[in-house]
């Protein structure tokens, strides 16, 4: 099993340029998060999703929107990067039904490394 | 917003001495995971925590809940390099959200 796929491993964008992260998980979870860690903040959450067809937003959504395509797979989209946007983003999943479920655990990708110049 | 506060932010030790980091939250926490990231890795999960004054051991280290459930600690027995990384907490709140703490980064001395 792969786990929690993530892609690009890298990326460098403009100003203004937009992009999409991918996350696709093969271990059947229902729960699905995007996170943002920036150095000594530890992570803070984006957006996640409970289920299929269903987001919610978390601590910092302000200039992202995601979309759940399916079970597997939950994206990430900045449609006007920012300097503030520069961070390295961590997609997780989880078998809980949801964020506030208990005893959940979180699998995370390897993460992407973003820079906006 | 409620927080999870983690100390220290680095701790620097020799290689065999012991090494902790404490975690505190102004309010009473459901449970509270730990994870580790290893340099330029991903957080992986190490253990939860459930219960009141829990204690529990993953060979060198060891784990505590606190009695009131708002405060935790990890703490390593004798490190080895292969120890090397960042350690965070993750609390969940009343509202069942997991509150993060800022990570403590362990350093191994040459």
């Amino acid at each position: 099993n792969a786990g929690v796929t993530q892609n690009p491993k890298f990326q460098v964008l403009k100003t203004g340029q937009s992009m999409t992260l991918q996350c696709a998980q093969d271990m059947n979870h229902n729960s699905m998060y995007w996170y943002r860690q920036d150095p000594g903040m530890g992570l803070r959450l984006i957006y996640y999703s409970a289920s299929e067809g269903t987001t919610d937003k978390g601590e910092v959504p302000n200039g992202y929107n995601v979309s759940r395509l399916n079970k597997r797979e939950f994206s990430l989209r900045l449609e006007s990067a920012a300097p503030s946007q520069t961070s390295v983003y961590f997609c997780a999943s989880s078998e809980a039904p949801g964020q506030g479920y208990l005893n959940e655990k979180l699998f995370f990708g390897s993460g992407t490394q973003l820079s906006v110049l | 917003g409620q927080q999870v506060m983690q100390i220290p932010q680095y701790q620097h030790v020799q290689e065999g001495e012991d090494f902790t980091t404490y975690c505190n939250s102004s309010t009473t926490l459901s449970n509270i995971q730990w994870y580790k990231q290893r340099p330029g890795g991903h957080p992986v999960f190490l253990i939860q925590l459930v219960k009141s004054g829990e204690v529990k051991k993953q060979k060198r280290l060891t784990f505590q809940f606190g009695e009131a459930k708002k405060n935790s600690s990890l703490h390593i027995t004798a490190t080895q390099t292969t120890d090397v990384g960042t350690y965070f907490c993750a609390g969940r709140d009343s509202n069942y959200q997991l509150i993060w703490g800022a990570g403590t980064k362990l350093i191994i001395k040459p």
